[in-house]
């Protein structure tokens, strides 16, 4: 019973092409997030979301897009993709902002995106 | 400027030594602190936090970290390294808004 799934592990694609990733947390979480990693591991926020707010991170070409069919799912849409789009992204929940453990975030175990 | 850094890139230690892994921030106020391991082709998994009370916390797998307010500092540590601890650690911090900072990381080697 995996807390935050995201499917596929891995995702190798050409680029220009349009893909999406999915992410389903069954730990009844407020908040989701998405994450890149980079090929050096650095690790940066591309959108936190719930069902009053989306807050994108500036940086964040708008060829990414968040979708939320409900508040346990929070899948990333991306447009034309592009060979530096390669990364790993990860998908992470939290409880609803106000609450003790508000800011502790779970993590997907991550979705390998190579873009050729 | 605001940041969580972790010093070390690469630590090697050898089995059933001790281990300590550096983290320091620089934000105004204390943030939220939280320390996340991830292992080779895997996400990352919460070790330990800390919000406030009690400065050393324990965590899982016999990690623990100490919050210094005056080094700005939240460092990990583990008496005994077992072969399995092999992994990259990440520090990282929720300021004020709200927002996950994360370190660089840390890449540990466990020798036999």
């Amino acid at each position: 019973d995996t807390a935050v799934s995201q499917t596929p592990k891995y995702l190798v694609t050409q680029m220009g092409n349009d893909k999406s990733i999915k992410c389903e947390q069954n730990l009844g979480h407020d908040t989701m997030y998405w994450y890149k990693q980079d090929s050096k591991k650095f690790l940066k926020i591309m959108f936190s979301y719930n069902n009053k707010e989306l807050i994108i991170n500036e940086t964040v070409p708008n060829r990414f897009s968040p979708k939320s069919p409900d508040k346990a799912h929070l899948n990333l849409h991306i447009n034309s993709l592009e060979l530096g789009d390669s990364a790993v992204y990860f998908c992470a929940s939290s409880q609803e902002r106000g609450g003790v453990d508000q800011e502790t975030q779970y993590f997907g175990p991550g979705t390998r995106l190579l873009v050729l | 400027a605001q940041s969580v850094t972790q010093p070390d890139i690469h630590i090697t230690v050898s089995e059933g030594a001790s281990l300590e892994l550096r983290c320091n921030y620089s934000y105004g106020a204390t943030p939220y602190l939280f320390w996340y391991v991830q292992s080779p082709g895997q996400g990352l998994q919460l070790l330990l936090k800390y919000f406030s009370g009690d400065t050393l916390v324990q965590g899982i797998k016999g990690f623990e970290a100490e919050f210094k307010r005056s080094q700005s500092s939240f460092n990990l540590r583990k008496p005994s390294v077992h072969w399995s601890d092999a992994a990259e650690y990440f520090c990282a911090v929720v300021p004020g808004n709200n927002d996950m900072r994360f370190g660089a990381g840390t890449r540990l080697t466990v020798k036999p």
